[in-house]
């Protein structure tokens, strides 16, 4: 399997544009997860699917940011209009998640770096 | 409220000695803990998990970690460390249902081996 796939890995922009990350799930992975780490606070939880739906958004840190899951296998975060403090690292994870009451491990991509000036 | 905490910031051993990388946790009812790892420039990578069973737990690269429930402790172990063992790690908690797999992450500890 090529694990969890992300694009770009590296995204320059100038404050004001529109950014929009992508990220391709483990196939047959059910939940997926959006993550953004800085220095200053560390790994942070923004949103998470399972079976494609929102589950949490609370961790969404403005109006700025939507995230959508149209399908399995294609997760999108959007950051409209972007600003300097969204620089930071992006991860997407993805794990497979069910009744039986087993918790299995995250499996993350390799982040995109966003860079916005 | 749930929370896990990594005290150290950074832990500093030299090859070939044992290390230990601190992780505490605050849940309510049975803990499911996790440690990752994260290589420069990298995704975090699962080491290993406790959900229930043996306390002592063992995982990738010869990697161990110990459940204490009375401590509230799961700290991350290794018998004789390595030069390439030099990452940053995060200690985790499962929160909420089973079903959905959230995790909450500690602020990562940064271990540096030294030869």
């Amino acid at each position: 399997d090529a694990g969890v796939i992300q694009s770009p890995r590296h995204e320059v922009t100038e404050m004001g544009q529109e950014v929009t990350l992508r990220c391709k799930p483990i196939s047959g992975h059910n939940s997926l997860f959006w993550y953004r780490q800085t220095m200053m606070r560390g790994l942070e939880l923004l949103i998470y699917f399972n079976n494609n739906v929102p589950i949490d958004d609370s961790g969404m840190p403005e109006d700025r940011f939507s995230a959508k899951m149209p399908n399995a296998s294609f997760s999108t975060l959007k950051i409209q209009p972007s600003e300097p403090r969204d620089s930071a690292v992006y991860f997407c994870a993805s794990s497979f998640s069910g009744t039986s009451g087993l918790t299995y491990e995250q499996y993350f991509g390799p982040g995109t770096r966003l860079t916005v000036t | 409220a749930q929370s896990v905490a990594q005290p150290e910031d950074q832990v500093n051993v030299a090859e070939g000695n044992p290390l230990t990388v601190k992780c505490t946790y605050s849940v309510s009812g049975n803990p499911y803990l996790f440690w990752y790892v994260q290589y420069p420039n990298r995704g975090l990578q699962f080491l290993l998990k406790y959900i229930t069973g043996d306390n002592l737990v063992k995982g990738s690269y010869g990697f161990e970690a110990e459940f204490n429930k009375s401590q509230t402790s799961f700290h991350l172990k290794k018998p004789s460390a390595l030069v390439s063992d030099s990452a940053l790690y995060f200690c985790a908690v499962r929160v909420g249902s089973s079903n959905t797999g959230k995790l909450i992450f500690g602020q990562g500890t940064t271990l540096q081996v030294k030869p």
